[in-house]
This record gives C-alpha cells, sequence and structure tokens, in this order.
C-alpha cells in the first residue's frame, strides 16, 4: 500500500501523560500536514512542512504540541501533558511539489486520541 | 482572520442534482478545494479551482467566482454512497504563513431513497 499510513490508530491515555503519533507520507511526497478534527467539525490546521522544515504552525496551538519530519519522509506529532480538551482524531496528509498537484492532499486514516 | 461558511446539512433524495454553498474571507487566496469524508473515514479530494468558472470530474462539478469569494459543489445523479460529509477548503498564502489550507466545518449531506 502506498497511501498515507499512520500509527497508532487509536490511542487512550490519562491526562498529564506525553504521547508521540507517527505519519508516513506517500514517499515521493514533500508537503506534509497534520490536522486536528473534533466530531462535527472539519480538519483544523496545526502544522505544516516541506521536506524536513517546518513552514507554518497554527497560532492555535500551545506549547504542549511539537512536531518534527527529520529527514524529510516520516514525521512525528507529540503532545505533552495532555488534556482532556486534546481528544480528537489527528490526520496527517501529504502532497507532492508538482505544479498543479501540490493542491491535492491525501490523508491518512488518522490517529483517535482519547484523553482521560 | 479567515472563515468559511457552509450550511451545516443538506438532504436530497436519490437520483436529484444537489448543490453546495461555500463563501470564504480569506488574504492571500490562491483557490477553494472540495473534500468528501464518510463516517468513520479520511477525507479524499475532489476538486480545486484556482480560477473562475466550472471544473467538471464525472459526476460532480465545482464553481468558483473570485471576485464573489463564492464557490460552490455540485452533485448530480445522487447515489446513496454520496451521503458524506462535504468540506470546502481554501489555500491561502500572507505575508507572515507560508501556504496553508483551512477547512470550513463541513455539509453533512443526507440521501433519501
Amino acid at each position: 500500500d502506498t497511501g498515507v499510513s499512520q500509527d497508532p490508530r487509536h490511542k487512550i491515555t490519562k491526562r498529564g501523560q506525553n504521547v508521540t503519533f507517527r505519519c508516513d507520507p506517500i514517499s515521493e511526497h514533500n508537503r506534509l500536514y497534520w490536522y486536528r478534527q473534533t466530531l462535527g467539525q472539519g480538519p483544523e490546521f496545526l502544522t505544516y512542512f516541506q521536506n524536513e522544515a517546518q513552514l507554518e504552525k497554527s497560532r492555535l496551538l500551545s506549547d504542549r504540541f511539537s512536531a518534527e519530519r527529520p529527514k524529510g519522509s516520516f514525521s512525528t506529532l507529540e503532545i505533552q501533558r495532555t488534556e482532556q480538551g486534546d481528544s480528537a482524531m489527528y490526520l496527517c496528509a501529504s502532497s507532492s511539489d508538482l505544479a498543479g498537484a501540490f493542491n491535492e492532499q491525501f490523508f491518512g486514516p488518522g490517529t483517535r486520541l482519547t484523553v482521560l | 482572520g479567515q472563515s468559511l461558511e457552509q450550511p451545516s446539512e443538506v438532504t436530497a433524495v436519490e437520483g436529484a442534482i444537489v448543490q453546495i454553498n461555500c463563501t470564504y474571507q480569506t488574504s492571500g487566496f490562491y483557490g477553494l478545494s472540495w473534500y468528501q469524508q464518510h463516517d468513520g473515514g479520511a477525507p479524499t479530494f475532489l476538486s480545486y479551482n484556482a480560477l473562475d468558472g466550472l471544473e467538471e470530474t464525472g459526476r460532480f462539478s465545482s464553481f468558483l467566482s473570485r471576485s464573489d469569494s463564492y464557490g460552490y459543489l455540485l452533485l448530480q445523479e445522487l447515489q446513496m454512497k454520496d451521503s458524506a460529509s462535504y468540506f470546502c477548503a481554501v489555500r491561502s498564502h500572507t505575508y507572515s504563513s507560508a501556504s496553508k489550507i483551512i477547512f470550513g466545518s463541513g455539509t453533512r449531506l443526507s440521501i433519501r431513497p
């Protein structure tokens, strides 16, 4: 399967714990995005990488959130000191850099986080 | 700021045509996208409009009017499998941010037999 993959698919944690999610984009895609989605809402932009460079981070994102893409391939999203309000589906998407193609984002299945 | 408005719910009959509208407010507008998301699934790309006019892809068409900050998704010959949420999304770029995509809250489309 050459689509976007995310791991884990589900994560249940206690408030105050740290969690880390992984995203493997489509191999030839340079652009990688993280979103958060709650029930009945659209995906909320969190951050964006072009290769290994983090070019944009939402101002809504607290300092408890950090993302990396060290080699320009897979990416990790870490949430420190989780809060119940962090419970959501975390989606990763990737897209090509090619003209006309970078507007089409391919989404992974998401990681559903539940903070107790 | 940036915002998108679309109806929260639309109901239509199988075989009919439905239009889902989207109005947006953003700076550094590049284009408007549409995504479909079935319950429990990931969003999937449907279309992208950068220029004014209608783009047709099979049963789905998407329209953009940059001067009106408005677009719509048109679904024809509705099938039960089209029951899903539909999101419009704008790509924007400002002096303080790199290109990013902002999604609307979604329109839940329900198809009746």
